[in-house]
């Protein structure tokens, strides 16, 4: 079974701080996406990773900047927290030829 | 560009209801479409996936025909039960693209 591990289920930041949110997998999938997830608005694409520090940014990247040293983690910054970035945090990965997209656990992230 | 929408939720149904979950999606060529689903607290699972026109997904008991002549994926079950307590979101997508497009979720309650 496809594992994807995020390095937190809940986390309390200040405005300002910067905040790392890991996603690691273990199945050697190429793609890895960072989402939020909020209600009413579905999930929106933050970033995405198709290979070894390569990215592409999504609908929303302002604020976020991410990380693809190696293959099986990819990392979601917020350089300067602000309020407006609390949210649900999701990980997912896809093999390349493959339509399945398995997604981690989350992180709800709140910003005070 | 490519979008979905699905029916507004919350959706509350008795046990041993039936479920119809309405998803329509706007695309410039032929998607693949899945139902995806949460459970509270947890990242989404695939449910259930279609590829082509015609095709009919289903998993666990739950189903799903792609209609290209009404671009629509409705999500139907003949019987809820309270554990499909969850929200449901549909998505698509667009051969050799790496974005996969979701609906904004429907969450479905069922009561004993």
């Amino acid at each position: 079974d496809v594992k994807v591990t995020q390095s937190s289920r809940y986390l309390v930041k200040r405005t300002g701080e910067k905040v790392f949110l890991e996603c690691v997998q273990d199945m050697d999938h190429e793609n890895m996406f960072w989402y939020r997830q909020d209600p009413g608005l579905g999930l929106r694409l933050i970033y995405f990773s198709y290979d070894v520090k390569m990215k592409e940014k999504g609908d929303i990247p302002e604020g976020y900047s991410v990380s693809r040293e190696k293959k099986e983690r990819f990392s979601l910054i917020l350089e300067s927290a602000s309020t407006n970035q609390t949210s649900m945090y999701l990980c997912a990965t896809r093999a390349n030829l493959n339509y399945e997209q398995y997604f981690g656990p989350g992180t709800r992230l709140t910003v005070t | 560009g490519d979008s979905v929408t699905q029916m507004e939720g919350p959706v509350t149904l008795s046990e041993e209801a039936f479920l119809t979950i309405n998803c329509t999606y706007t695309a410039t060529g032929y998607p693949s479409l899945f139902w995806y689903v949460q459970y509270p607290g947890e990242g989404l699972q695939l449910l259930l996936k279609a590829t082509k026109a015609d095709d009919k997904g289903s998993n666990k008991g739950f189903e799903a025909t792609y209609r290209k002549e009404t671009t629509s994926f409705h999500l139907e079950k003949g019987s809820v039960q309270v554990s499909d307590s969850a929200v449901y979101f549909c998505a698509l997508l667009m051969y050799n693209n790496n974005d996969m497009r979701f609906g904004a979720g429907t969450r479905l309650t069922v009561k004993p």
